[in-house]
């Protein structure tokens, strides 16, 4: 079983859509990540869910929203996509907020390509 | 912000031989400094890990070395394998971050080639 599964793996879209990228995982970890890779490889996050309560926003566009159905579920959909939103995007999860917590489980990341 | 600031960007080293990827940072608070690997097509996997309570990590061939009085680290590969050849990432974050790995600081990656 996939530990931390997203959908699609790849999206190819227009400017000026929107889009979704789903994810999901299985281990039971209370809080859950999405990471922008860019293509220099740079991870930066985004956004993080700490049972379904939003705990970072680092300063990404407004047009970026995470949706939390359940703790097990962290979507990523965006408007009125930019050529500058081409990246891969990972999604991943974590440990509760223990001692320690630190490793990070990765998803094997949603390539978008905005035209 | 927060910065780890990794080299080299690119390395490339002989099969048999010793790859040397060096961080450094910056914020005193950091005290938990994993590495993650990745693989083209791949999500970052973790693949070791140090606090700075002892000086040297080594798993296998891997070994991460600490200097907390420099606040650098390093990942040495020992006997390097074209299946190591990969992305690697350090990393930094607060042990008491409130969320885990929410203050984790990746570095800007090592694209590392091992050539047979």
């Amino acid at each position: 079983d996939t530990a931390v599964s997203q959908t699609p793996k790849y999206l190819v879209t227009q400017m000026g859509n929107d889009k979704s990228i789903k994810c999901e995982q299985n281990l039971g970890h209370d809080t859950m990540y999405w990471y922008k890779q860019d293509s220099k490889k740079f991870l930066k996050i985004m956004f993080s869910y700490n049972n379904k309560e939003l705990i970072i926003n680092e300063t990404v566009p407004n047009r970026f929203s995470p949706k939390s159905p359940d703790k097990a579920h962290l979507n990523l959909h965006i408007n009125s996509l930019e050529l500058g939103d081409s990246a891969v995007y990972f999604c991943a999860s974590s440990p509760s907020r223990d001692r320690g917590a630190g490793e990070l489980f990765f998803g094997e990341g949603s390539r978008l390509t905005v035209l | 912000q927060q910065q780890v600031k990794q080299s080299p960007q690119s390395l490339i080293v002989q099969k048999g031989g010793i790859s040397i990827i060096n961080c450094a940072y910056e914020n005193t608070a950091f005290d938990y400094f994993p590495w993650y690997q990745q693989f083209p097509g791949k999500g970052p996997a973790l693949l070791i890990a140090i606090r700075p309570d002892v000086s040297e990590k080594k798993e296998g061939r891997f070994t991460i070395s600490f200097n907390k009085s420099a606040k650098q680290f390093s990942l040495h590969i020992m006997d390097s394998q074209p299946g190591d050849s990969a992305t690697y990432f350090c990393a930094a974050s607060p042990e008491y971050s409130g969320g885990g790995a929410d203050g984790l600081t990746f570095g800007k990656g090592t694209h590392l080639i091992i050539q047979p």
